[in-house]
């Protein structure tokens, strides 16, 4: 069952803008996580906020929680063409034995 | 290093064919999973195993089977009874109770039906 809902599908900006990428998941949560696929790749984890925190950074990296609006944004800043690649967001249910269910990812292309 | 290897990188399947991919880890995890990923549709998983001699069917578990006789190896095998096979498959570990790094994901075996 898909439960993270990621928006935009696609996102394209040029180098040196931020790119904000929002996720949306429909239960509760033990802690959302966002993951980077290259294209071709096996994904890698970014960052993970937990259900009772509300913000979370790393390097250029910004994470949001609302968990009374079930959802979730990732802002990257000052892009580089090197983060072009998909995004995913994955969601650790309350009492789901620990098994992460992904979104469908944004795609970002970051033109250089 | 420590990794996650998944191999081969292509796989090129036969109607009616058995196919095993290969998934090893040497980072000590417990857990492991598979997921397959088709385009647009995002990651679904298909088997995951929290223990040794232990493994548990995901949301798509038909026409796959797995074993998990050591702790580092997870193959998945694809059955002639999975009739759209044709996907990228990513294997993955993780340590129970313990999120500071998430999952660990491997490169991925892109299977192709011929």
């Amino acid at each position: 069952s898909q439960q993270g809902e990621e928006d935009p599908q696609a996102l394209s900006i040029q180098e040196g803008e931020n790119a904000t990428m929002n996720c949306s998941y429909k239960t509760s949560i033990n802690n959302l996580q966002w993951y980077r696929q290259n294209s071709g790749r096996g994904l890698v984890h970014l960052i993970l906020i937990r259900s009772n925190e509300r913000e979370k950074h790393s390097g250029r990296l910004r994470v949001t929680l609302d968990t009374s609006k079930k959802s979730s944004s990732l802002l990257i800043t000052a892009s580089r063409a090197a983060d072009t690649a998909s995004y995913f967001c994955a969601t650790d249910p309350k009492g789901g034995s620990e098994k992460l269910v992904f979104g469908k990812g944004t795609k970002l292309t970051v033109n250089p | 290093d420590g990794g996650i290897t998944q191999s081969p990188k292509y796989l090129f399947r036969k109607e009616g064919q058995n196919v095993t991919l290969s998934c090893e880890q040497n980072l000590n995890h417990d857990a492991m999973y598979w997921y397959r990923q088709d385009p647009g549709q995002g990651l679904r998983l298909i088997y995951y195993s929290q223990i040794v001699n232990d493994f548990q069917k995901g949301d798509i578990a038909e026409g796959y089977s797995v074993s998990r006789e050591k702790k580092e190896s997870f193959p998945l095998t694809v059955t002639s009874a999975q009739k759209n096979p044709t996907a990228f498959y990513l294997c993955a570990s993780s340590i129970p109770q313990n999120w500071a790094y998430g999952y660990t994901f491997g490169s991925g075996t892109r299977l192709t039906v011929v």
